[in-house]
């Protein structure tokens, strides 16, 4: 597609359900990213992806979050047993490279609610 | 702790007229920072942005001023436009190529006709 995908673009879940959100990036874009953003909070960075190399997953808040991407294709992220404190909008985003900050094309985002 | 700092949430500025967003960062090995906008609904999009080694990057109406020493940036756009309207994220990073991003919490701009 034109742009980075996600789906779905909002999720009301119950808590201590699993959810799982889906990314597509721009076609040809090796690095991925996830990021959320809380209510009046600035983007948090959860995870990054570059090709087939192990992801950074130094900004995942805790084991019950997890992410996969196979090769250089789609990515879900995977919250288990959520909790009201992750509600937060989820932002996913991809780059050509990894040296491209300003290059970096952001997914609209996936507004969670658990209740 | 947050390392990106907007102390203003919101600003209202008269179209034509001159709109001044403020950065403030604490961490001293961010040397790379951009300004992201953000419409409602979509996801950010970058708009400009400035290594340590200048303290200034025109792009258009759009203009990122960086103070190293007082660690502080700031975003003029000239003039401001009503289609400006947005919310906008400072955003900094150890080295360009550095892929993880560290944000402020957003100022959001509105720019009345």
């Amino acid at each position: 597609g034109a742009g980075v995908s996600q789906s779905p673009s909002n999720k009301v879940t119950e808590k201590g359900k699993d959810v799982e959100l889906r990314c597509d990036p721009i076609s040809g874009h090796t690095a991925l990213y996830w990021y959320r953003q809380r209510l009046g909070q600035g983007l948090e960075f959860l995870i990054y992806f570059q090709g087939n190399s192990a992801p950074d997953k130094s900004g995942l808040p805790s084991d019950r979050f997890s992410a996969e991407r196979t090769g250089e294709s789609v990515s879900t992220l995977t919250i288990q047993r959520t909790q009201q404190e992750d509600s937060a909008v989820y932002l996913c985003a991809s780059s050509l490279s990894k040296v491209s900050p300003s290059g970096t094309f952001f997914g609209q985002g996936t507004r969670l609610t658990v209740v | 702790d947050q390392q990106v700092k907007q102390n203003s949430p919101s600003l209202s500025v008269q179209e034509g007229r001159i709109s001044i967003l403020n950065c403030d960062y604490t961490n001293s090995m961010f040397d790379y920072f951009l300004w992201y906008k953000k419409y409602p609904a979509e996801g950010p999009t970058f708009l400009i942005s400035i290594s340590s080694i200048k303290d200034k990057n025109e792009d258009g109406r759009f203009t990122v001023f960086l103070n190293k020493s007082a660690k502080h940036l700031s975003l003029h756009i000239v003039p401001s436009q009503p289609g400006d309207s947005a919310v906008y994220f400072c955003a900094a990073s150890a080295g360009a190529g550095s892929y993880q991003l560290t944000f402020g919490k957003g100022t959001k701009l509105s720019v009345i006709p």
